[in-house]
């Protein structure tokens, strides 16, 4: 099955600790995302990348950092440096001319 | 503020006709989307129109643009309370843009 995959689905840290989260995609997509979701608000875009070795901020990005050495992997660091992490975040992905993002199940990070 | 604005909230009885509306700010916007989302779940498409088209009808779904407006609306017709979730719309340019999602209640 092609699909977008992000684990673990729940994540509990402390704070002051850097914690990075998993996205794989086989659907063969040249574009990821990365947006996080608080309650009762859209989504809020923290870095994207458009092809392998490349990736630009996105509106959120400070306290994150990102890396694209393979096409089907974008991991996303929340580091310390991030305010307020509890959230839920969410990977996407997606080719030009084709309709999308599509995206994945998301996870959702609790720092006690 | 939002570039991408919608209402929060819906409530319709089952079997009734939902309509979600969205206003968008770019008018260079090539795609425009609907997006729903189930609790603690990712986003699934729902459906999407390119900006050169009225309208699209996908079995329940129909899909409203007015370019001159900037407006764009969902409308689900037979409401099932499976239907119940937060929709959300997007604008598509050299970025995507979301509005804050409009969550529907579907009361039997």
């Amino acid at each position: 099955d092609g699909g977008i995959t992000q684990s673990p689905k729940y994540l509990f840290r402390k704070e002051g600790q850097n914690v990075t989260l998993s996205c794989e995609q086989n659907l063969n997509h040249d574009a990821m995302y990365w947006y996080r979701q608080d309650p009762g608000q859209g989504l809020r875009l923290i870095y994207y990348s458009q092809i392998v070795n490349d990736f630009q901020k996105g509106d959120i990005a400070e306290g994150y950092s990102v890396s694209r050495e393979k096409k089907e992997s974008f991991p996303l660091t929340v580091t310390s440096a991030q305010k307020n992490p509890t959230a839920f975040y969410l990977c996407a992905s997606s080719d030009p001319g084709t309709p999308g993002p599509f995206f994945g199940p998301g996870t959702r990070l609790t720092v006690l | 503020g939002e570039d991408v604005e919608q209402s929060l909230f819906l409530s319709v009885r089952e079997g009734d006709s939902s309509v979600i509306n969205c206003t968008y700010t770019d008018s260079s916007s090539t795609y425009l989307y609907w997006y729903k989302q189930e609790p603690g779940a990712g986003l699934q498409l729902l459906t999407y129109i390119f900006s050169n088209m009225d309208m699209k009808q996908d079995q329940r779904l129909t899909v409203l643009l007015n370019k001159k407006d900037k407006h764009l609306s969902l409308r689900i017709a037979d409401t099932q309370t499976g239907d119940s979730a937060i929709y959300f719309c997007a604008e598509v340019n050299n970025d995507m843009r979301f509005g804050a999602g409009t969550r529907l209640t579907v009361k039997p």
